[in-house]
C-alpha cells in the first residue's frame, strides 16, 4: 500500500527555520504537494509539484525532495504560520487515488 | 472568482443517508476532475473520492467504497456525494475540491481549489 509519513509535531521560535518532512516509497516517482490547514478554514496549497509555490504564497515557503523524502521549509517562521501541514501525493498502482500524509502540527512560539 | 460552495450537511442517525452537493462557479467545470476530501474532528485530511470530467471514471478510498457514491451534473456545474450506511466515524467536515492534473492522464494531480466545507454529524 502507499503511505506518506510525517512527524506529528514541529516547534520553532518566531524567526527560526521550520522543516517538516514527508516520507514515502513512491516519492521518487510521484509529485508531492503541501497544504497548510488552520482550524475552521479550508486547506491552502502552499507548494505544488515538489517545489513550485503558488502565487500569493510568501517566499519563505519552499520545498525540496531527495529520494523517498520531501521537506517543506519555512524560513523565518511567523506566528501566523502556526497550522497543520499536510503532504499529498497520488497512487502508483494505476488508480486515480490521492493520499494525504498524517499531518504535522507546526507551533511557532 | 473561482468558488466551490458545499451544502447538504447536517445531523443524521447511524445507518442513515445523506446527499452532499457542491456548486462550482468561476471556472470551466466541464473540463475539471473533482474530488471530495474530509476531516474528522481531531484527525487529519482524508482524500475520499474523485470523478473525471464526464463522470465515467470514479475512484474511492477503501473506507467508503460501496457506501458512498460520487457523481456530477455538468449542466448544473454541480458535484454530489451520496452517503449511505453512515457510521459515527463518518462524522467530519466534507470539502468539495477541484483537482488539477499534473499529467495528461491525470495520474498525477493535486487539489488547487477548495470549498469551505460542510459538516456531517452521525449520531443518535
Amino acid at each position: 500500500s502507499f503511505e506518506l509519513t510525517q512527524p506529528p509535531s514541529v516547534s520553532v521560535s518566531p524567526g527560526q527555520t521550520a522543516k517538516i518532512t514527508c516520507s514515502g516509497d513512491a516519492l521518487p516517482k510521484k509529485y508531492l504537494h503541501w497544504y497548510q490547514k488552520k482550524s475552521g478554514q479550508a486547506p491552502v496549497l502552499v507548494i505544488f509539484e515538489d517545489t513550485k509555490r503558488p502565487s500569493g504564497i510568501p517566499e519563505r515557503f519552499s520545498a525540496s525532495t531527495s529520494g523517498t523524502m520531501a521537506t517543506l521549509t519555512i524560513s523565518g517562521a511567523q506566528v501566523d504560520d502556526e497550522a497543520a501541514y499536510y503532504c499529498f501525493s497520488t497512487d502508483t498502482s494505476g488508480h486515480h487515488w490521492g493520499l494525504f500524509g498524517g499531518g504535522t502540527n507546526l507551533t511557532v512560539l | 472568482e473561482v468558488q466551490l460552495v458545499e451544502s447538504g450537511g447536517g445531523l443524521v442517525q447511524p445507518g442513515g443517508s445523506l446527499r452532499l452537493s457542491c456548486l462550482a462557479s468561476g471556472f470551466t467545470y466541464t473540463t475539471s476532475w473533482m474530488a471530495w476530501v474530509r476531516q474528522a474532528p481531531g484527525k487529519g485530511l482524508e482524500w475520499m473520492a474523485n470523478i473525471n470530467e464526464d463522470g465515467n471514471e470514479k475512484f474511492y478510498v477503501d473506507s467508503v467504497g460501496g457506501r458512498f457514491t460520487i457523481s456530477r451534473d455538468n449542466g448544473k456545474n454541480s458535484l454530489y456525494l451520496q452517503m449511505s450506511s453512515l457510521r459515527a466515524d463518518d462524522t467530519a467536515v466534507y470539502y468539495c475540491a477541484r483537482q488539477h492534473c499534473s499529467s495528461p492522464s491525470c495520474y498525477d494531480f493535486y487539489i488547487d481549489v477548495w470549498g469551505k466545507g460542510t459538516t456531517v454529524t452521525v449520531s443518535s
